[in-house]
């Protein structure tokens, strides 16, 4: 099977700079993903790793090593907008090698203080 | 603007009683997906579709069931077999090539009591 882990709750101060760990395991692996969700709405896409190394995107940045099964996401810049729950995903052959439904971890929820 | 929408937003039933869910996407994406939230909770997988007419199961499947006899369209069947219920149910399209990020609808948060 497939898991994540990523830690509950981070809380921040504006301006500041947060990274938000996420380990899995998994039977094959094809990228990791990262979404936000705010209280009641819908996950949106953020960024996408497939090869070692870090991705930027404006003030979020997103790392990964797949020889370590680790990755992260780094907000820069940090807002009061950033107030939110943030999710790793992984892209996995699962049971079935054709799947290609992602599978999410739990969920860190960031609160950006003033 | 193209995009998924679910209905109702807010959905009651009584224990027992079945209740579909509504997912339409007018992105014109081959894939879609059922997953449900529980509070301060990840999202699960409950059923996908990589293209019309078919669908698997996913982490949870059971107590639920789909079709998929529109590329458009993927409802979603909470039966009375479905222990818990009560949940945040999210459903999510994409164009299934790839990787292509998952695109989600606004959900339907479902009480039944």
């Amino acid at each position: 099977g497939q898991s994540l882990e990523q830690p509950s709750e981070v809380t921040a101060v504006e301006g500041a700079i947060v990274q938000i760990n996420c380990t899995y395991q998994t039977s094959g692996f094809y990228g990791l993903s990262w979404y936000q969700q705010h209280d009641g709405g819908a996950p949106t896409f953020l960024s996408y790793n497939a090869l070692d190394g870090l991705e930027e995107t404006g003030r979020f940045s997103s790392f990964l090593s797949r020889s370590d099964s680790y990755g992260y996401l780094l907000l820069q810049e940090l807002q009061m907008k950033d107030s939110a729950s943030y999710f790793c995903a992984v892209r996995d052959g699962g049971r079935d090698t054709g799947r290609r439904a992602l599978t999410f971890g739990s969920g860190t929820r960031l609160q950006v203080q003033p | 603007d193209g995009g998924i929408t679910q209905s109702p937003k807010y959905l009651f039933r009584k224990e027992g009683q079945n209740v579909t869910l509504s997912c339409e996407q007018n992105l014109n994406h081959d894939a879609m997906y059922w997953y449900r939230q529980d509070p301060g909770q990840g999202l699960r997988l409950i059923y996908y579709s990589q293209i019309v007419n078919d669908f698997q199961k996913g982490d949870i499947a059971e107590g639920y069931s789909v079709s998929r006899e529109k590329k458009e369209s993927f409802p979603l069947t909470v039966t009375s077999a479905q222990k818990n219920p009560t949940a945040f149910y999210l459903c999510a399209s994409s164009p299934g090539q790839g990787h292509s990020p998952l695109h989600f609808g606004n959900g339907t948060r479902l009480t039944v009591t």
